[in-house]
């Protein structure tokens, strides 16, 4: 059964800094690894998805790395800004989609 | 294009009473998924259909849980008697296919009181 853990749990950080946020999943047969945040009251929305046979996907300031092999994905978010603060979930599809906790992400002004 | 739709977008039902979320998937999109997350703890997967057919229902908690697609547009799922541990936000998704990036409605937060 596929487990999804992230870690931090939650992270403060001010305006301006570069962060990672990490996922680990138990099972590498996946089809992807999917990043979502979620702000408060709000839906999921998609920022990156990798497939499989992709090491890495870049959306402006946002780039997720994925090593299958170690059951591995981070996402790295660079000159973090307010905007930035949310909930980020990250998803691994394999017939079914397993989330992970979430990091809760403040960024201070 | 229009997004994946949820209504209603709250519900606030008393235990025992049945709800009914709907969700209106992406047009063309043959896969439909239910997730839901309760207070607290992770979104968790509870059903997955190709069409009108469930693929995988592995995820459903109990049979107070139906879903339904008739016609392979949009579904239905229904909680029949709700209880406490029910409360959360319901999500749905479509994807066109298998494997491909699950596009999530807004969510129903449902409160079982």
């Amino acid at each position: 059964k596929q487990e999804v853990t992230q870690i931090p749990a939650a992270l403060s950080v001010p305006e301006g800094e570069n962060l990672v946020l990490n996922c680990s999943f138990t099972d590498s047969a996946i089809y992807n690894l999917q990043w979502f945040r979620q702000d408060p009251g709000k839906g999921l929305t998609s920022l990156l998805l990798i497939q499989s046979s992709q090491r890495e996907q870049t959306s402006g300031r946002l780039n997720a790395s994925l090593d299958k092999s170690s059951g591995r994905s981070t996402l790295y978010i660079a000159a973090s800004q307010p905007g930035d603060s949310a909930t980020y979930l990250c998803a691994a599809d394999k017939n079914d989609m397993r989330f992970g906790a979430g990091t809760r992400l403040t960024v201070k002004p | 294009e229009a997004g994946v739709t949820q209504f209603p977008s709250h519900s606030v039902i008393e235990k025992g009473q049945t709800v009914t979320l709907r969700c209106d998937p992406i047009s063309g999109h043959d896969n439909l998924y239910w997730y839901r997350r309760v207070m607290g703890k992770e979104i968790k997967f509870l059903l997955h259909f190709v069409k009108e057919s469930k693929q995988d229902e592995s995820g459903m908690p109990n049979n107070r849980f139906l879903a339904e697609r008739t016609g392979g547009t949009y579904s239905t799922l229904k909680v029949q008697p709700a209880e406490l541990e029910d409360s959360g936000v319901y999500f749905c998704a479509s994807s066109p296919q298998l494997g491909e990036t699950q596009y999530f409605g807004p969510g129903t937060r449902l409160l079982v009181l």
